[in-house]
């Protein structure tokens, strides 16, 4: 079935460190590959996303990696600043289902 | 420009008490419509989702129920809460199952 796995579940860093989080996905057929940033008492939000036919994406200081062959897509933020500490989620489309399906998420802490 | 308004952002109901939530979507029309629940330190499980007026998809088995009476408006209901459904309940919006997902502020629910 449906399945996105994401690592690790926390994270903590130093205040301009780099920070990398890894999620693997079930399906081969799946094409679109979104992260989330979510704020306490908030709901998430997209920070990037990347389609099967490009293999890398960059937004300042946010890019995310997808290897289609192995079926894992990664989030890295480079010069972490103590806004970034939140909740990362990222999520994969599937095949004929009308949902994305998410990881479990991995609370990011940047430590000034 | 697109917005979603879910409301209210916090509830605490008494065991065996009904409940509704509501979510409306504004700025676009035919969204498919979701209802999530995130647990505390949790991701997010797929509760319901819907693709028109009147069509609701459940994807676990619950005490809850899900209804679209009009085409951006998405309803979460349940006849009598259980503990169990304590919880940080969003709702979003999409333009298809492979596109980015727009989520709301949450509710926070404390069933007591």
């Amino acid at each position: 079935g449906e399945n996105v796995e994401q690592h690790p579940s926390t994270l903590s860093v130093q205040e301009g460190d780099s920070a990398v989080i890894k999620c693997t996905y079930s399906d081969s057929a799946s094409n679109y590959f979104p992260w989330y940033k979510q704020e306490l008492g908030k709901g998430p939000q997209l920070i990037i996303d990347i389609r099967s036919n490009v293999g890398e994406k960059k937004d300042q200081r946010i890019a995310v990696t997808l290897n289609k062959t192995a079926k894992h897509f990664s989030l890295h933020i480079t010069e972490t600043q103590p806004e970034d500490s939140a909740v990362y989620f990222c999520a994969a489309s599937f095949g004929g289902r009308r949902a994305l399906t998410f990881g479990s998420g991995t609370r990011l802490q940047v430590q000034p | 420009s697109q917005t979603i308004h879910q409301w209210p952002a916090t509830l605490v109901q008494p065991v065996g008490s009904p409940l509704s939530l509501e979510c409306t979507v504004e700025g676009t029309s035919n969204p498919n419509l979701y209802w999530y629940r995130q647990a505390a330190g949790r991701g997010l499980q797929l509760l319901f989702y819907s693709v028109g007026i009147g069509q609701i998809s459940s994807e676990v088995p619950q005490n809850l129920s899900a209804s679209r009476p009009q085409d951006r408006q998405f309803i979460l209901s349940s006849k009598k809460l259980l503990l169990s459904d304590s919880g940080f309940y969003l709702c979003a919006w999409s333009r298809g199952g492979d596109t980015e997902a727009f989520f709301g502020q949450g509710t926070r629910l404390t069933v007591v």
